[in-house]
């Protein structure tokens, strides 16, 4: 199957500095990667639908200023979390959407930690 | 408004068969996936089916009735690995996927 790398896979950083997650398609072109965030024993909410080249569709109640979305390549989108809060300390994944539209491919998902 | 309902927990003895059940209501149907999701990892994928009918791969099965809107995951031989949160998710009619909750499987010996 395709590999999406997520990197990192873990951050700690201190409340009100900003934090960049990448998230690559390593072996195919991705026109459309999903952002998602996990709280601890939820499950996984749709933050934004990310396509290359184009803005990013953001879901309900995601602030777009604070969680920047790049998606600059076809194998390349960023998210970046900017002037990060405790609160804003979650489990981040990414899905790249497979060309024979089966699956979604996942990340390995990034720990942040706001302190 | 578009809903997947799944059990929040289920118990299993280790080599014994479960269950775990999916029903959903969404705009559009484009097909439903089961993933696994082991706690502090992201989901892997275990299944997809957009017909009716029951896919098997292995210990695991998928079965899905459209008209019925629904689908479960069947474990067999369980073993101790397979703890884990089972997540249900549907693709809809814009092609987003609809997450369940997640079913969370607590095995034992």
């Amino acid at each position: 199957g395709a590999v999406v790398s997520q990197h990192p896979s873990w951050v700690i950083c201190k409340s009100g500095t900003s934090v960049k997650i990448e998230c690559r398609s390593l072996d195919f072109q991705a026109t459309t990667m999903f952002w998602y965030r996990q709280f601890p024993k939820q499950s996984l909410m749709l933050m934004a639908t990310s396509n290359e080249g184009s803005k990013a569709t953001y879901e309900q109640g995601v602030e777009k200023d604070k969680f920047l979305i790049n998606h600059a390549s076809l194998t390349l989108s960023t998210l970046t979390v900017t002037s990060a809060h405790p609160e804003d300390s979650s489990f981040y994944i990414c899905s790249a959407r497979s060309p024979w539209n089966t699956e979604a491919f996942f990340g390995q998902g990034t720990r942040l930690t706001v302190v | 408004g578009q809903n997947i309902d799944q059990p929040t927990e289920m118990t299993a003895t280790e080599g014994a068969i479960v269950q775990i059940n999916c029903t959903y209501q969404t705009s559009g149907f484009n097909g439903l996936f089961w993933y696994q999701q082991h706690a502090g990892e992201a989901p892997t994928f275990l299944s997809y089916n957009v017909l009716d009918g029951l896919e098997e791969k292995g210990r695991f099965s998928s079965f899905l009735s459209r008209s019925k809107g629904y689908s479960y995951l069947l474990l067999k031989e369980l073993q101790m690995k397979d703890s884990a949160s089972y997540l249900c998710a549907v693709r809809d009619s814009n092609y987003q996927l609809i997450w369940g909750a997640g079913t969370k499987l607590i095995i034992k010996p």
